[in-house]
């Protein structure tokens, strides 16, 4: 069965450092992974997507991410955190029936 | 390009009673999925629909249907409303089913509470 851990459900940074999210995915076939953000109220925006070739992927706003088989991870990453990334980030993996992590929920610190 | 719209966005209704609500996918979207989102149970998949035909079903009892039509449109319905059934409900379209350019958008949601 497919299923995602997302196992940090809260993280705080200061602005202006380094984020890494962490994402662990089971999947009996080749994974389509994605992160997702969700500001408070709103619904969920994408913010990249992996379905083949190169394991690092960009997406939008200045995040990253990369897909290891091996350790069946797709963590997202930014260099550099500004306050405005403070929202609840969701990994999923599936195709059109997507299962969602529990999300992890990033406060920026000033 | 406009994006998913759902409608309503709010809505309160009382236990045993039914409900429908509306998603409009992004022009050219062919499925339309549905999520339901509690604090509680997280994001969970209810529904897809592919050109008005079900594709796939979550874990959900027979109270909660849908339907999709000629335009792609979708409704969802949920009948004899159980105070549980107070969620987020978000619609997502994307272009294709199950192939690599079947990323999904997300509508704003309709928040539905039920007393």
């Amino acid at each position: 069965a497919q299923s995602v851990t997302q196992p940090d459900i809260h993280i705080t940074v200061s602005e202006g450092a380094s984020l890494e999210l962490r994402c662990n995915y089971s999947y009996g076939a080749t994974p389509y992974l994605f992160w997702y953000v969700q500001s408070p109220g709103q619904g969920l925006q994408l913010l990249l997507k992996y379905f083949s070739g190169d394991t690092l992927v960009q997406g939008i706003k200045g995040f990253e991410a990369e897909f290891k088989r091996s350790q069946s991870s797709f963590n997202l990453r930014k260099p550099s955190v500004h306050w405005s990334d403070a929202a609840e980030y969701f990994c999923a993996v599936g195709r059109n029936d997507m299962r969602f992590g529990a999300g992890t929920r990033l406060t920026v610190k000033p | 390009k406009a994006g998913v719209t759902q409608t309503p966005r709010y809505l309160i209704k009382t236990r045993g009673q039914q409900v429908t609500l509306s998603c409009s996918p992004i022009s050219g979207h062919r499925s339309v999925s549905w999520y339901q989102q509690t604090p509680g149970q997280g994001l969970q998949f209810l529904f897809e629909y592919f050109s008005e035909t079900q594709r796939n079903k979550g874990n959900f009892p027979g109270r909660f249907s849908g339907r999709q039509f000629s335009n792609s449109r979708s409704e969802m319905n949920v009948s004899t409303l159980e105070l549980g059934d107070s969620a987020l409900y978000l619609c997502a379209s994307s272009l294709a089913s199950g192939t690599p350019n079947s990323e999904q958008y997300f509508g704003p949601g309709t928040r539905l509470t039920v007393t």
